[in-house]
This record gives C-alpha cells, sequence and structure tokens, in this order.
C-alpha cells in the first residue's frame, strides 16, 4: 500500500512569490492535514480537510491556504512569500477526523526555502 | 488549550544503553490521545505508538516499551537496547477527541543520539 506522497521533494523561491504544494494521501484515505515544521516553532498544524471542507485551521495568516479535491488529494498555497516560510511542510492523511482519532501517516514532506 | 512538553532537548547514549524520552502533557479534556512518533534524518515522521485517556495500559513491543500515567499527566517512551539506526528526533504529541481543536499538538521534540 502506498504512503502519502508530497510533491515536490525541495522548492526554492523568492520573497513575494507564491508556492503550491501537493500532497496524495494514502488510498482510502480521507482526511488530510497539513503541518510546518521550522527549528524555532516546531511542529504546527496548518490546516485538516475533509470531503473537499476545510474542518479545522491553526493560528497562520490568510497568505496560507489549502483545498482538497474529490480524489482526497490536497494542495496547500502560500502566498506572497516572506523568508520566515521556509521550513518543512508535512502532510498527513487518516481515515477519516469524525470519529475517533486515528493514527495519522505523514509524507515525506516538501522542503521550500524562501531567498 | 493543548500542551506537550519534552523537557529533553537532547540525549546521547551509547549502543545497547536503554533510554527514556519524557513527555508530560496538558489538557482539559478528558477524552484524549497521545503519540509518538519518530523522525529520522530524512525527514518523514514515522508513526510509532497511540494510546487513549483511557487505557492506561502500558505496552511493549520489542524493544520499545510505553509508559503512561495519568496521574502525572506523562507518557514516557523508553527504547531498551538502543541500536544506532534509532537515532533520530522523537515527538510527543496530543489530539483531544471533541471540539474544533482536533489537530495534533506536539512537543519540541528529543534529539536522539546513539553512538556506537
Amino acid at each position: 500500500k502506498a504512503g502519502v506522497t508530497q510533491t515536490p521533494r525541495y522548492l526554492i523561491k523568492t520573497r513575494g512569490q507564491q508556492v503550491t504544494l501537493s500532497c496524495s494521501p494514502i488510498s482510502g484515505h480521507r482526511s488530510v492535514s497539513w503541518y510546518q515544521q521550522t527549528p524555532g516553532q516546531g511542529l504546527q498544524f496548518l490546516f485538516e480537510y475533509f470531503s473537499e471542507t476545510q474542518r479545522n485551521k491553526g493560528n497562520f495568516p490568510g497568505r496560507f491556504s489549502g483545498r482538497q479535491f474529490s480524489n482526497s488529494r490536497s494542495e496547500m498555497n502560500v502566498s506572497t512569500l516572506e523568508l520566515g516560510d521556509s521550513a518543512l511542510y508535512l502532510c498527513a492523511s487518516s481515515r477519516r477526523p469524525r470519529d475517533r482519532p486515528h493514527e495519522q501517516y505523514f509524507g515525506p514532506g516538501t522542503r521550500l526555502t524562501v531567498t | 488549550a493543548q500542551k506537550v512538553t519534552q523537557a529533553q532537548t537532547e540525549i546521547s547514549v551509547v549502543e545497547k544503553e536503554d533510554v527514556t524520552l519524557d513527555c508530560v502533557y496538558e489538557t482539559r479534556d478528558t477524552t484524549y490521545y497521545l503519540f509518538w512518533y519518530k523522525q529520522p534524518p530524512s525527514g518523514e515522521l514515522v508513526f510509532l505508538i497511540r494510546r487513549n485517556s483511557f487505557d492506561e495500559q502500558n505496552e511493549i513491543s520489542g524493544r520499545y516499551s510505553w509508559n503512561f500515567q495519568k496521574s502525572t499527566s506523562s507518557f514516557n517512551f523508553t527504547i531498551t537496547a538502543s541500536q544506532v539506526v534509532d537515532s533520530a528526533v522523537y515527538f510527543c504529541a496530543l489530539i483531544i477527541s471533541s471540539g474544533s481543536a482536533r489537530q495534533l499538538t506536539f512537543g519540541s521534540g528529543t534529539q536522539l543520539t546513539v553512538l556506537p
């Protein structure tokens, strides 16, 4: 069974640009969550999607957005990039969020560097 | 709000030593889940174990064991006879079972280095 896949794995962008990251969950998983990992702030929750709807959002500015498609694949977008957005962005999938929280399975992450 | 504290930032042990990673959590909810994840240098978070707040039974799985104590809000993780391949960052995490705050709250992680 294939795991969570994230593309691209590495990305270099310039301040002010925008970026889109993609996440394909494990087959059969319908919930996708995104996390940002930085040395200073650690792992922080960005948002969670289920059935194409954002169910939960962390404390991030509106420049961070996401969406989920009917096949459960998800994308996150960061507009007007800032140097502080440099981070490892992790996507996690789980069967569904409504019942007891299942373990979330993480992808390898996308390493974003903003210069 | 939930909080997870991993007081140990870095731990170094010599191969074959036992090592315990500490985790203390805070939540007002009575129903919650605790997790341990391992993050090797490749970056991917690997799920190790989940425990719910009603299950204080400790578990041993191979060289790994977990000690969950609600009375002290702790969920510690022990590696017996550590190996070099155990070197990674280990994260303890918490999720509550109700309401809108259903995201994983992570501790700051413990960097474990196992020396040959």
